[in-house]
């Protein structure tokens, strides 16, 4: 079966740099995805990995590696309204997306 | 970029009664569109997947019967939740895809369902 890990919570300064993991399990892979979700939002897309190493846009950074079934969402220079839900998506062998919890990302000033 | 709507955006209607929410893309042809579910705190759980002119396949779980879906045209899909209860209130999220890409899917803007 598949299976996705991130935290809960987390809370970071503004202006300051924090890095969001996500462990995950799969029998198929074809990609993994990182959406930003504000409360009583929809999803919006950030990022998309399917080949292993750091994909970089703007401050938003995203890394994958397949071997150990891990990634992080690095997000720079932080801005109060980075403070969302991020939310870690696997894509399986047959292009389903498998969503996780989500992490409540908490911006303090 | 491609647009997806939804409407409407808040509707609040009364137990036993049904609700129709619209999904739309605007500026491209959805050859698939998505239909999920979020409850408070919680992740998006895909409730069925929808091709033009065919039946839609639901998740494990989820009531065909009570969640009817019509994907008429390529560019609508619709949900009905028939007889709605209290604990049908939820976020409800349409997503579209278009073309030959896996992973290109367009979310609309959701719909909060409350039923009294």
């Amino acid at each position: 079966g598949q299976n996705i890990d991130q935290p809960t919570e987390m809370t970071a300064t503004e202006g300051a740099i924090v890095q969001i993991n996500c462990t995950y399990q799969t029998s198929g892979f074809n990609g993994l995805f990182w959406y930003q979700q504000h409360a009583g939002e929809a999803p919006t897309f950030l990022s998309y990995n399917v080949l292993d190493g750091l994909e970089e846009k703007g401050r938003f950074s995203s890394f994958l590696s397949r071997s150990k079934g891990y990634s992080y969402l690095l997000l720079k220079e932080l801005q109060m309204k980075d403070s969302a839900s991020y939310l870690c998506v696997l894509m399986d062998s047959n292009y389903q997306l498998i969503w996780g919890a989500g992490t409540k990302l908490i911006i303090k000033p | 970029g491609a647009v997806v709507s939804q409407h409407p955006s808040r509707v609040i209607c009364k137990s036993g009664t049904s609700v129709k929410i619209e999904c739309r893309s605007l500026d491209f042809q959805a050859t698939t569109m998505f239909w999920y579910r979020q409850f408070p705190k919680q992740s998006l759980m895909l409730m069925a997947t929808s091709n033009e002119g065919s039946k839609a396949t639901y998740e494990q779980g989820v009531e065909k019967d009570k969640f009817l879906i019509n994907h008429a045209s390529l560019t609508l899909s619709t949900l009905t939740v028939t007889s709605a209860h209290p604990e049908d209130s939820s976020f409800y999220i349409c997503s579209a895809k278009g073309g030959e890409s896996h992973y290109e899917q367009y979310f609309g803007p959701g719909t909060r369902l409350t039923v009294t």
